[in-house]
């Protein structure tokens, strides 16, 4: 079964300083893997997916199979950047798995 | 936002009485999934629908139910709700054609007191 790991649930950081928010995968295939973003009371948003290997928002996310990781990054966090991240997975069906989400907290 | 809306938006209901939750959309697209969204536990899948009357349940099932009669609207219902059901439910779709990616309603929150 597939599966996706969040390991912090908070991410405190200071304005300018890098930001990497980490996600594991357990997947024997080959996923496909999204980050979707949360402002605050918000709907879900799609942030990145992996596939289109792009950067929104100064954000980018490199997926390691042999890691199994897709972590997502910034060299240099925003204010405006404090939100709800989620990595999801998906397994080539039609569902989404989704990590248990880390809070990013940018501090001035 | 992808032409996805949800009614209603906040809801304070009491333990045992039965609840809907409507997901609306405007673009006919064949995917629609229901989601809680609880502190730690990220987003669950509820159930989800392929189609007209076409529906299968996610991993948190149990207490709710839904029903697909038009393209456009994906009900769930809370048949007697309960206090662990206080949560934040989010519908979303996935496009098609296109990738996996799914795009999510504004949610509703849902206090059962």
């Amino acid at each position: 079964a597939q599966r996706v790991t969040q390991p912090e649930k908070l991410l405190s950081v200071f304005k300018g300083a890098p930001v990497e928010l980490k996600c594991n995968y357990s997947y024997s295939g080959s996923p496909e893997l999204f980050w979707y973003v949360q402002y605050s009371r918000q709907r879900l948003q799609l942030l990145l997916r992996h596939i289109s290997r792009e950067s929104i928002k100064g954000f980018t996310a490199d997926l390691n199979k042999g890691e199994t990781s897709f972590h997502l990054k910034k060299p240099f966090a925003q204010e405006e950047d404090s939100a709800m991240y989620y990595c999801a997975l998906n397994n080539a069906g039609n569902m989404l798995t989704f990590g248990g989400g880390t809070r990013l907290m940018v501090k001035p | 936002d992808a032409g996805i809306t949800q009614s209603p938006r906040h809801k304070v209901t009491e333990t045992g009485t039965p609840v809907t939750l409507r997901c609306h959309q405007t673009e006919n697209h064949r995917y629609m999934y229901w989601y809680r969204q609880d502190p730690g536990h990220g987003l669950r899948l509820i159930h989800y629908s392929y189609g007209v009357k076409d529906t299968d349940k996610g991993e948190v099932s149990d207490g709710y139910s839904v029903s697909r009669s038009k393209t456009e609207d994906f009900l769930l219902t809370l048949e007697s709700a309960t206090s662990s059901q206080t949560s934040v439910y989010f519908c979303a779709i996935k496009v098609s054609p296109g990738g996996y990616e799914q795009y999510f309603g504004p949610g509703t929150r849902l206090t059962v007191t």
